[in-house]
């Protein structure tokens, strides 16, 4: 089975903080993605990268910066986290249509 | 408007009830997604379609590409079943990002 895996379930941060969300998937897939998901929304993609070093913006990168230097770890940043940034946030990989989700974080920033 | 419509929102049903979940896009697809997410989980992928009708246990996919319209039926739902499920639409002009709908959150009573 495809393991996506999240290091933190729950997270609480400061504002201001720099924090580090770290995603790792061990099916050598190339295409990895990193989403927030808020009540009453749908997922919004934050970034997607589709191979080492690679990335590409989303839809509501404002705030966040990733990075890939392995083909099997994304790791996302907030360089200063506020408020606004309290969330759940997913990681995904896909081989070709098919999509694999870690467990999410869900981060609180106070 | 939003390019994928999720209806209904909320759905609460009896065990054994048959169920059905519509997700309505206004965009060209080349593929559509039905995913589940259980409370305070993951999100596992259940179908990909680009066309016609797909079968896996008690869960049918259907589309209508000329409508732009799809369904998720559950036959004799379970409680075990209950959690949110969310259609999300890969848009013909991109590669690489889907288009998420709100998601339709499904509680089955016993």
């Amino acid at each position: 089975d495809v393991k996506v895996t999240q290091s933190s379930r729950y997270l609480v941060k400061r504002t201001g903080e720099k924090v580090f969300l770290e995603c790792v998937q061990d099916m050598d897939h190339e295409n990895m993605f990193w989403y927030r998901q808020d009540p009453g929304l749908g997922l919004r993609l934050i970034y997607f990268s589709y191979d080492v070093k690679m990335k590409e913006k989303g839809d509501i990168p404002e705030g966040y910066s990733v990075s890939r230097e392995k083909k099997e770890r994304f790791s996302l940043i907030l360089e200063s986290a506020s408020t606004n940034q309290t969330s759940m946030y997913l990681c995904a990989s896909s081989y070709y249509e098919k999509l694999f989700f870690g467990s999410g974080t869900q981060l609180s920033v106070l | 408007k939003n390019e994928v419509e999720q209806s209904p929102q909320n759905l609460t049903a009896q065990e054994g009830e048959f169920i059905t979940i519509n997700c309505s896009y206004s965009v060209g697809i080349s593929a559509l997604h039905w995913l589940q997410q259980h409370p305070g989980g993951g999100i596992v992928s259940l179908f990909m379609l680009s066309s016609g009708k797909k079968k896996h246990g008690r869960l049918i996919a259907t589309i209508n590409i000329q409508e732009k319209h799809s369904s998720l039926h559950i036959t004799a739902s379970h409680p075990r079943d209950s959690a949110v499920y969310i259609c999300a639409v890969r848009n013909m002009d991109s590669n690489y990002q889907l288009i998420w709908g709100a998601g339709t959150k499904l509680i089955i009573k016993p």
